[in-house]
């Protein structure tokens, strides 16, 4: 497609619960990258992929928090065990060249 | 080293006024410099972006002026609209060699309102 598409638009989890969020990449674009935008300004950099592989992890809380981009699959992004400080915005963004990138509409995560 | 410091954190000007956001950076690797356009309940958009090797870049009302020996750079909005009123971002990356692993460092956003 011709834009970041992601899924669902809104989503809400009690505590403790697993949230799976989902990103289309422009078609023809081989980097995918996930950020969280936390009090509406603050973006924080979660993980970025080279196609399917992982190309820089160092953003991300790995006790619960998890990502893929499998062949011919949307990527996802999964938190299991949600606290309420994972509410947020996530955008996934995807690129070309690893530089210019164009971001989705976002997920909204609230944790209840 | 990795921070990207925006101001102001926000703005109101005039209609027909020009709109001037400041960022400023650490990391001297930084080499690839974008703007981000984002409105309520809307992903960050692509707005224009630098390069150091040059001090200055136009596209249409947006220019952005880069001083790299300051380690500072500015967004300027010529004759600024209504509905040019969003969150800009500024952000920054290292687009070479390994050390580029497409990871943008943003600014804390500025808000601006543009008065009719």
């Amino acid at each position: 497609g011709e834009e970041v598409a992601q899924t669902p638009k809104h989503l809400v989890r009690g505590e403790g619960q697993k949230a799976k969020l989902y990103c289309a990449p422009i078609k023809g674009h081989s980097y995918v990258f996930w950020y969280q935008q936390v009090l509406k300004n603050e973006f924080k950099f979660l993980i970025s992929f080279q196609n399917e592989n992982v190309f820089d992890e160092t953003g991300m809380p790995k006790e619960r928090f998890s990502a893929k981009c499998l062949p011919n699959s949307p990527c996802s992004l999964e938190i299991q065990a949600t606290k309420l400080e994972d509410s947020a915005v996530y955008f996934c963004a995807s690129s070309h060249r690893a530089t210019e990138a164009f971001f989705g509409q976002g997920t909204r995560l609230t944790v209840v | 080293q990795q921070q990207v410091k925006q101001s102001p954190q926000s703005l109101i000007v005039q209609k027909g006024g020009i709109s001037i956001i400041n960022c400023a950076y650490e990391n001297t690797a930084f080499d690839y410099f974008p703007w981000y356009q984002q409105f309520p309940g809307k992903g960050p958009a692509l707005l224009i972006a630098i390069r150091p090797d040059v001090s200055e870049k136009k596209e249409g009302r947006f220019t952005i002026s880069f001083n790299k020996s300051a380690k500072q750079f500015s967004l300027h909005i010529m004759d600024s609209q209504p509905g040019d009123s969003a969150t800009y971002f500024c952000a920054a990356l290292i687009s070479h060699g390994s050390s580029n692993t497409g990871k943008l460092i943003f600014g804390q956003g500025t808000t601006l309102q543009v008065k009719p």
